[in-house]
């Protein structure tokens, strides 16, 4: 077990330009979930999965923004013509269920610059 | 709108002292809270947990209070070590799914 992985572990990208990140959770976790955090800020939530489907978005994932987990195990989020304020650390977790005391388990993030 | 907050940026803690990091929160409807440590260029590590049911857990040297009433969390590290310098977040969630995130307290234990 690898804990949770997430590729790649940073992304310059032009203004405008489409990219997506992988995250690869721990392999027994059926949920997965997508935060976002600034400088300075705690992580806000994104998405959240359980197994292939997408059960919760937060208002903060624009048209822009999209996720996935086709077969319930990867996840990709793909954020299309980036602004500047895209400029974050992103970052997956993954749980097997809430009532387990060890929570989430947060992958290293992967930190997105849009110049 | 900040739902959880943690109103000191910073704290130093002379190593084997006592570290109590604080938070609080206005969301009545939140009933799991975790607290996670982060080092830089890492992800957050979970660190203890506790839902409203309890007011206190504790895991080796590092215990959580709950105060309902009050809507403030609190973690103590007894006895600090140098290793426990990181950045701090607590978190609280109505569901257990979605969790909303302090903005941090960075912990300096001093040999």
């Amino acid at each position: 077990d690898t804990g949770v992985s997430q590729d790649p572990r940073h992304k310059i990208t032009k203004r405008g330009q489409n990219v997506t990140f992988r995250c690869d959770p721990i392999s027994e976790h059926n949920r997965l979930y997508w935060y976002r955090q600034t400088l300075g800020q705690g992580p806000e939530f994104l998405t959240y999965f359980q197994n292939e489907a997408q059960l919760e978005k937060s208002r903060l994932l624009s048209d822009r923004f999209s996720a996935e987990r086709p077969k319930g195990s990867f996840s990709t989020l793909e954020i299309q013509r980036t602004e500047q304020g895209d400029s974050a650390m992103y970052l997956c977790a993954s749980s097997l269920a809430w009532d387990r005391v060890d929570g989430y388990t947060f992958g290293s993030g992967t930190r997105l610059t849009v110049v | 709108d900040q739902q959880v907050k943690q109103n000191s940026p910073s704290l130093s803690v002379q190593e084997g002292r006592i570290s109590i990091l604080n938070c609080d929160y206005t969301n009545s409807m939140f009933d799991y809270f975790l607290w996670y440590k982060k080092y830089p260029a890492e992800g957050p590590t979970f660190l203890i947990s506790i839902s409203s049911i309890k007011d206190k857990n504790e895991d080796g040297r590092f215990t959580v209070f709950l105060n309902k009433s009050a809507k403030h969390l609190s973690l103590h590290i007894v006895p600090s070590q140098p290793g426990d310098s990181a950045v701090y977040f607590c978190a609280a969630s109505p569901t257990g799914n979605q969790f909303y995130f302090g903005t941090g307290t960075s912990l300096t234990v001093i040999p």
